[in-house]
């Protein structure tokens, strides 16, 4: 059958305002979770990460909330810059003797406005 | 800082051919990962390697495929015969066991063009 690209929800923010991407995960054991950035024609890059045992974790501009009750988790961008702009999805990682299943969301688009 | 690097950075090969996308993982890293990206599309999981061997795979990972650690610093993936559906771009991946052992370095990426 054809296969049809996803379209991917899109988030239009006007420089220096605040972000907030969502996403759900599928798996109540995962372990771990990681939002990364991905910048066109780039490979994902590393952002924040989060373990399951906590539900916020801060980092330079980013806050990313964890919410196991309904499997949610958010990253938060403060003060959004133009070079914030790219796809932003997060991986869930369940960890099983030293091995890894990393299962990736559909992603954000975010457009930032100068 | 250390990164991943891939090559090369595109690919175009004609169906059947066989390629091989090479990777070099961070250097004091253990596991190695082959994810792929059809264009507009989620990134998928492959197969992950350990101890010079294969520790996960997905069902995307047919016998068409195949990963090699031919020395201490090369980590490569093999397509056999390759088809229209493998065009995506191919990422690799890298973790080590201490520190931060939990999160996967990636690489920028082959885009493999099948014809």
């Amino acid at each position: 059958g054809e296969s049809v690209g996803l379209h991917l929800p899109t988030l239009s923010v006007q420089e220096g305002d605040n972000s907030i991407i969502n996403c759900a995960y599928s798996n109540s054991a995962s372990d771990y979770f990681i939002w990364y950035k991905q910048e066109s024609g780039k490979g994902p890059q590393f952002i924040i990460d989060i373990r399951s045992n906590m539900d916020k974790r801060q980092g330079q501009r980013v806050t990313v909330l964890l919410n196991k009750t309904v499997k949610h988790l958010s990253l938060q961008i403060a003060a959004t810059q133009p070079g914030d702009s790219a796809v932003y999805f997060c991986a869930e990682i369940l960890n099983s003797g030293g091995y890894q299943k990393v299962t990736f969301g559909t992603g954000t688009k975010l457009q930032v406005i100068p | 800082e250390p990164e991943v690097t891939q090559t090369p950075s595109h690919q175009v090969t004609q169906m059947g051919q066989e390629v091989i996308l090479r990777c070099v993982p961070i250097s004091n890293h253990l596991y190695f990962y082959w994810y792929r990206q059809i264009l507009g599309q989620k990134v998928e999981f492959l197969v992950s390697f350990y101890n010079n061997e294969i520790s996960e795979k997905s069902e995307i990972f047919d016998d068409q495929f195949s990963v090699e650690r031919p020395d201490g610093s090369n980590f490569t993936l093999k397509i056999r015969s390759t088809k229209l559906e493998d065009s995506a771009m191919y990422f690799c991946a890298s973790r080590t066991t201490m520190g931060a052992a939990d999160t996967q370095y990636f690489g920028p990426g082959t885009r493999l063009t099948v014809l």
